[in-house]
């Protein structure tokens, strides 16, 4: 399997429940991000990792929590959230942080 | 935010061509980046422009005017495939990390 994989596709979760989206890229890179992007909206930079290091936390609220436990993995950690964080999670990789982005289909969050 | 702004909507017809573009309003200017977002789909890189000047690329080619702070991406040869958000994104020297900062993109609907 080759390029960035993002699972699952489509997440309900309840504004207290804890959930996790995960994020795979099989092209070696050494970059990671996260991106939200909101209907009407530009996307949004969440997070950034380096060769494993966040390198970026774009005054992201604290319920959410990224982990990149190596280079070819990283997870978005969810907890508390509130209905206005319903939007699609785009997850991409470069092979530098100054490369083109390759992103990942996403997961479409709704929170009720 | 950088003052990115792009159209929100566009329509032509299949075999026209089509010119989409983008001002820009920022410091430090070090690259601008064109994206293809398919619905329900991950964007795609498509093209990269850093110095002024035309780059082609197939059917698809970008201009970048640093004085003017303005870019264009021009598709030729229109196909009904070619249906998409186009997103405008531009790079900052000196931003964390080779940041990106994306327009809201422009909604292409190309008809029979």
């Amino acid at each position: 399997e080759t390029g960035v994989t993002q699972t699952p596709r489509h997440l309900v979760m309840g504004m207290t429940n804890k959930k996790s989206l995960k994020c795979e890229q099989h092209l070696g890179h050494n970059a990671m991000y996260w991106y939200k992007q909101s209907a009407k909206k530009p996307l949004e930079l969440m997070f950034v990792y380096s060769l494993e290091e966040r390198v970026e936390n774009n005054s992201v609220p604290s319920r959410f929590s990224p982990e990149c436990p190596n280079s070819s993995h990283l997870f978005l950690h969810l907890h508390t959230l509130q209905p206005e964080d319903s939007a699609l999670y785009l997850c991409a990789s470069s092979q530098t942080v100054y490369s083109p982005l390759h992103f990942g289909n996403g997961t479409r969050l709704t929170v009720t | 935010g950088q003052n990115i702004d792009q159209p929100t909507e566009m329509t032509a017809t299949e075999g026209a061509i089509v010119q989409i573009n983008c001002t820009y309003q920022t410091s430090g200017f070090n690259g601008l980046f064109w994206y293809q977002q398919h619905a329900g789909e991950a964007p795609t890189f498509l093209s990269y422009n850093v110095l002024d000047g035309l780059e082609e690329k197939g059917r698809f080619s970008s201009f970048l005017s640093r004085s003017k702070g303005y870019s264009y991406l021009l598709l030729k040869e229109l196909q009904m495939k070619d249906s998409a958000s186009y997103l405008c994104a531009v790079r900052r020297r000196g931003s964390t990390l080779g940041r990106l900062y994306f327009g809201r993109g422009t909604q292409l609907t190309v008809w029979p």
